[in-house]
């Protein structure tokens, strides 16, 4: 199947910075982008859709000011967390999807702790 | 709203057991489901999926069947190995885009 990368797999970050994330889509055109937000426990949590070259569409509750997300070339996608608190500590996963192809492909995920 | 509700893990099996995990789903239409999983340390991977009433998805020894009567899309396989160690997730579309809502993922370990 495709390769989806995601950079970094952890970070450890102090109160107050910012983080950002990149998903890479290695051997495909991904036209579409997903970030997900995954609790202890919990199920992923769908944070903001992408499309290349748009503004990502937010889910009901997911601050846009605080995630941001940037989709501007078809081979990647960034997610920044500015000023980071404590409780945004969890694990993000982004996935990609080719318009062509009915289905997403993942990336390994990031382990964010914020101290 | 769509939901999908996965048994408690983690699950403990000895090799070559029977292997079922169940996953029921709350949705309006007819959506599509699929199970995922992910092996420690790598990204999540599309295991099978269904995409209408009674198809039946496998791959790699898994099976899982779309039963639309009872909402259900239960994960099985016949004898499981230690290489199946992994947590697995439930998962349907809520709509073209691929847009996926999950459920809360089941740990599966073999032991030898």
């Amino acid at each position: 199947g495709a390769v989806v990368s995601q950079h970094p797999s952890r970070v450890i970050c102090k109160s107050g910075t910012s983080v950002k994330i990149e998903c890479r889509s290695l051997d495909f055109q991904a036209t579409t982008m997903f970030w997900y937000r995954q609790f202890p426990k919990q199920s992923l949590m769908l944070m903001a859709t992408s499309n290349e070259g748009s503004k990502a569409t937010y889910e009901q509750g997911v601050e846009k000011d605080k995630f941001l997300i940037n989709h501007a070339s078809l081979t990647l996608s960034t997610l920044t967390v500015t000023s980071a608190h404590p409780e945004d500590s969890s694990f993000y996963i982004c996935s990609a999807r080719d318009g062509g192809v009915a289905e997403a492909f993942f990336g390994q995920g990031t382990r964010l702790t914020v101290v | 709203g769509d939901s999908v509700t996965q048994m408690e893990g983690p699950v403990t099996l000895s090799e070559e057991a029977f292997l079922t995990i169940n996953c029921t789903y709350t949705a309006t239409g007819y959506p599509s489901l699929f199970w995922y999983v992910q092996y420690p340390g790598e990204g999540l991977q599309l295991l099978l999926k269904a995409t209408k009433a009674d198809d039946k998805g496998s791959n790699k020894g898994f099976e899982a069947t779309y039963r639309k009567e009872t909402t259900s899309f239960h994960l099985e396989k016949g004898s499981v190995q230690v290489s199946d160690s992994a947590v697995y997730f439930c998962a349907l579309t809520r709509d073209s885009n691929y847009q996926l809502i999950w459920g809360a993922g089941t740990k599966l370990i073999i032991k030898p």
